[in-house]
């Protein structure tokens, strides 16, 4: 079936750097989503993204979170300083429309 | 606000037994509602989706979700279990429209025994 990317699986970054997560989402999908997973507790909607522009955000996408798809390439998401809350698995997930919705596997982020 | 309890937090069966993973909703509307799987090291699958009609619904590989509007709740049942099922389960719901976020419960991971 359809495959959302996930790259890298695991990434570790020092307290205060910048980090990039990429994500290829199903090539014809429209809307573009990230979710955030703290181990042992309940994966959490970020954002939502669609037509260039950020849809909804919740009250985790902290103003140091961004993200983009430019020229309809991986859709990133950036968190830029870093801290050590964010350290949890991001998933990023891909539609067609908002029904069916496909993820991937999860970048682990560990910030030291 | 939307929320999704799953009381269970694993749950343990004998392959070839039945199977009733609960979930109970919280939604001011009617809303759309879907069970996920995830094995190890894989990424979240689409099991089914209710949005309508016949409360009981058929998914893949043998699974069925029954909606009941009156408790609330949305139940995945599997008639005869593998061992291959074994997984975290999560149920999530989302009111559509415009707001297409999914809200997820805490997941009831399932282990079957051979």
């Amino acid at each position: 079936g359809p495959k959302v990317l996930q790259i890298p699986s695991h990434q570790i970054i020092d307290m205060g750097q910048m980090v990039t997560l990429n994500c290829d989402p199903v090539s014809n999908h429209l809307y573009f989503y990230w979710y955030k997973q703290i181990l042992g507790q309940q994966m959490e909607f970020l954002v939502n993204f669609y037509n260039g522009k950020v849809m909804e955000k919740s009250k985790l996408f902290k103003d140091q979170f961004s993200v983009e798809r430019p020229d309809g390439s991986y859709f990133t998401l950036k968190i830029q300083p870093t801290a050590l809350e964010d350290s949890a698995v991001y998933f990023c997930a891909s539609s067609l429309e908002g029904e069916e919705v496909f993820f991937g596997k999860g970048t682990r982020l560990t910030v030291v | 606000a939307q929320s999704v309890t799953q009381p269970d937090a694993r749950v343990t069966v004998s392959e070839g037994a039945s199977l009733q993973l609960r979930c109970k909703y919280s939604s001011s509307v009617t809303p759309y509602l879907f069970w996920y799987v995830q094995y190890p090291r894989q990424g979240l699958q689409l099991l089914l989706k209710y949005y309508s009609g016949d409360p009981v619904v058929q998914g893949v590989n043998g699974f069925e979700a029954e909606f009941s509007k009156s408790n609330s709740s949305f139940h995945l049942r599997k008639a005869s279990v593998h061992w291959s099922d074994s997984a975290v389960y999560f149920c999530a719901v989302s009111i559509g429209g415009n707001t297409r976020k999914l809200i997820f419960g805490l997941g009831t991971t399932l282990q079957v025994q051979p």
